[in-house]
């Protein structure tokens, strides 16, 4: 069964930068997108971009646009969401998805998501 | 940027009765390609339907989605106690840009 585990929780400075992964198992790691979503307390999902493992290409959210970075292991079957210059508003919950199919399709798949707080 | 605003933004009914909750495109959604989740707290959201209105797996019947262009609903026939969460809109597609509703709450009266 299609399974996304995802790193621990992380406290974090205003400024600095934070790396969560997805180690994905179940399926071809490659052949499908990894989306991430993330969910600030008591608020709303926000979509952040998306990566093919395969070819390593990505699309973010024009608000992340200047700050993440969304790479991959194939190796080991991971992908990785890099946030950089913290603010605290980025407090939140922090999930990968994978999509059904081809790009563009829905999210049937969902880590159990990484908390990073950033606090001085 | 196609923007999803969903309504209500709270919904207080009773187990068995019948929920209506609204997702509104500020324009027209390709191919219907709407979808809905449900997140209970603590819990990654769950996907529900897809395509406007073709269920995901293992999804009761009593969920049903239907609309389309820029309008949407997700109706629940008879609310079961599990049903209470906060329910989301997606829309997708080739563009790969990926939007959410803000999510209406679901909350036993």
């Amino acid at each position: 069964q299609v399974q996304l585990v995802q790193s621990g929780a992380e406290v974090k400075k205003p400024g600095a930068s934070v790396k969560v992964s997805c180690k994905a198992s179940g399926y071809t790691f490659t052949s499908y997108d990894i989306n991430w979503v993330r969910q600030a307390t008591g608020q709303g999902l926000e979509w952040m971009g998306w990566m093919n493992p395969n070819s390593g290409n990505t699309g973010y959210a024009q608000k992340f646009q200047d700050r993440v970075t969304m790479t991959r292991n194939t190796s080991i079957s991971t992908a990785y969401m890099e946030l950089s210059s913290l603010r605290s508003d980025d407090t939140a919950v922090y999930y990968c998805a994978r999509v059904y199919s081809v790009p563009g399709t829905t999210f049937p798949y969902w880590g159990q998501g990484s908390l990073v707080t950033v606090s001085s | 940027e196609i923007v999803l605003t969903q309504s209500p933004g709270t919904l207080s009914l009773s187990p068995g009765e019948r929920a209506t909750l609204s997702c509104r495109a500020s324009q027209s959604v390709s191919s219907s390609f709407l979808a809905w989740y449900q997140q209970k707290p603590g819990q990654a959201p769950r996907l529900l339907i897809y395509g406007a209105s073709s269920r995901a797996t293992g999804i009761p019947d009593r969920f049903s989605g239907s609309g389309s262009g820029t309008d949407f609903t997700l109706t629940i026939s008879r609310l079961e106690p599990e049903d209470f969460a906060v329910y989301y809109c997606q829309q997708y597609g080739s563009s790969l840009q990926y939007t959410f509703g803000q999510g209406t709450k679901l909350e036993i009266k």
